[in-house]
């Protein structure tokens, strides 16, 4: 498998329920992402990490908690979601961060009822 | 700070016609660029870039340059297909910040 992968592809949960959003990173890369896009607003950078160390939280509220056990993985875990979380979630990586090009997963669409 | 403009969208277009996407930017010192694309159902792809002033990015028979003294980077492309449908980010990296990407521009290519 190459690339960048992310499982699952759509996820629909419960105000209440525990969830994971898994990514993997089949590149070399050291650094990883995690992106909300919503419709009608911009990307929204939500976390980077970079050599497994989280380098940046763009204020992102603590219901979403990111994992990076390794250079190639990265997770987030989600609890007691709101309506205004569904969104679509990409990963991405690249070489390092704050230089290169960036490398896309083809996200989860996640829907919060 | 960072920033990328592009045109609102959506852009309708018939089979074979030109395409022309503005992006321009704001930004210190001297970014990479990027144009990256988004097929329905799936993430972003890199389309293009370009690393320095009067670079021309080309793929897929589209193609933009670098234009430091206009700060833009337009994406064209001489005849668009049905397949080119998509929404179209521009995007800019600075070293030792993180990547700006603009709003996007939907793209329909109409048979």
């Amino acid at each position: 498998e190459t690339g960048v992968t992310q499982t699952p592809r759509h996820l629909v949960m419960g105000m209440t329920n525990k969830k994971s959003l898994k990514c993997e990173q089949h590149l070399g890369h050291n650094a990883m992402y995690w992106y909300k896009q919503s419709a009608k607003k911009p990307l929204e950078l939500m976390f980077v990490y970079n050599f497994k160390e989280q380098t940046e939280n763009n204020s992102v509220p603590s219901r979403f908690s990111p994992e990076c056990p390794n250079s190639s993985h990265l997770f987030l875990h989600l609890h007691t979601l709101q309506p205004e979380d569904s969104a679509l979630y990409l990963c991405a990586s690249s070489v390092r961060d704050q230089a290169e090009e960036q490398y896309f997963g083809p996200g989860t669409r996640l829907t919060v009822t | 700070g960072n920033s990328v403009t592009q045109m609102e969208g959506p852009v309708t277009l018939s089979e074979e016609a030109f395409l022309t996407i503005n992006c321009t930017y704001t930004a210190t010192g001297y970014p990479s660029l990027f144009w990256y694309v988004q097929y329905p159902g799936e993430g972003l792809q890199l389309l293009l870039k370009a690393t320095k002033a009067d670079d021309k990015g080309s793929n897929k028979g589209f193609e933009a340059t670098y234009r430091k003294e206009t700060t833009s980077f337009h994406l064209e492309k001489g005849s668009v297909q049905v397949s080119d449908s998509a929404v179209y980010f521009c995007a800019l990296v600075n070293y030792g910040q993180n990547f700006v990407f603009g709003p996007g521009t939907r793209l329909s290519v109409l048979p």
